[in-house]
């Protein structure tokens, strides 16, 4: 069976790091490029980052660039999320993605969910 | 970057309704159009690819249409399971937006 966990999430202080996890099982993660997105509590999908296959080509979202970092083990079937100097708008449920290319980028398989809570 | 519009941000509808969801870019995105379906407390889910392609799993009532700018949503007859909210996204170039979803309530 296909499936993407994350893990990781938790409060953080503000200005605070923290590292999210997603593995994969049930299929061959090093042919697929992965994404972040994350929902705030009643908000709707903000796309966060994007990895390719084999990590040569990332992408993120202006609002977290320089901040967030995206980076992949294929060894581990995993991808993480790198989350330096958190702001309260970080705070949200945290997906990681699966993407296949058809038309563009799209996500067919998602991970459960993590939440980031951002607050002093 | 490019801009997504839903509408409506909210519709009531009874079971057995034929509903339509409209998203529209803000530039031309081809067919590189999406859309998703989210239940409270759940990720989202996958129903519509490429703007028209029917995701596999996925009941025939969901149909999806469009080209270009313009695309639509539409649930053929409503049923008990389909009250969640709804939302598109582009694929054609990053930031990949999405659009600020639909929540489809029971009337």
């Amino acid at each position: 069976e296909v499936h993407l966990m994350e893990s990781g999430g938790g409060l953080v202080q503000p200005g605070g790091s923290l590292r999210l996890s997603c593995a994969a099982s049930g299929f061959t993660f090093s042919s697929y490029s992965m994404s972040w997105v994350r929902q705030a509590p009643g908000k709707g999908l903000e796309w966060v980052s994007y990895i390719s296959s084999g990590g040569g080509t990332i992408y993120y979202a202006d609002s977290v660039k320089g901040r967030l970092t995206i980076s992949r083990d294929n060894a581990k079937n995993s991808v993480y999320l790198q989350m330096n100097g958190l702001r309260a708008e970080d705070s949200a449920f945290y997906y990681c993605a699966r993407a296949v290319v058809t038309a563009g980028d799209v996500f067919d398989i998602w991970g459960q969910g993590t939440m980031v809570t951002v607050s002093s | 970057d490019i801009q997504m519009t839903q509408s409506p941000s909210s519709l009531s509808a009874s079971v057995g309704d034929r509903v339509t969801i409209t998203c529209r870019a803000s530039q031309s995105i081809k067919n590189y159009l999406n859309w998703y379906q989210q239940k409270p407390g759940k990720a989202p889910k996958l129903l519509i690819y490429g703007a028209s392609s029917l995701q596999s799993g996925v009941p025939s009532r969901f149909s999806g249409s469009g080209s270009g700018t313009d695309f639509t949503l539409t649930i053929r007859s409503l049923q008990p399971e389909d009250f969640a909210t709804y939302y598109c996204q582009q694929s054609y170039s990053t930031p990949l937006i999405f659009g600020g979803g639909t929540k489809v309530e029971i009337k």
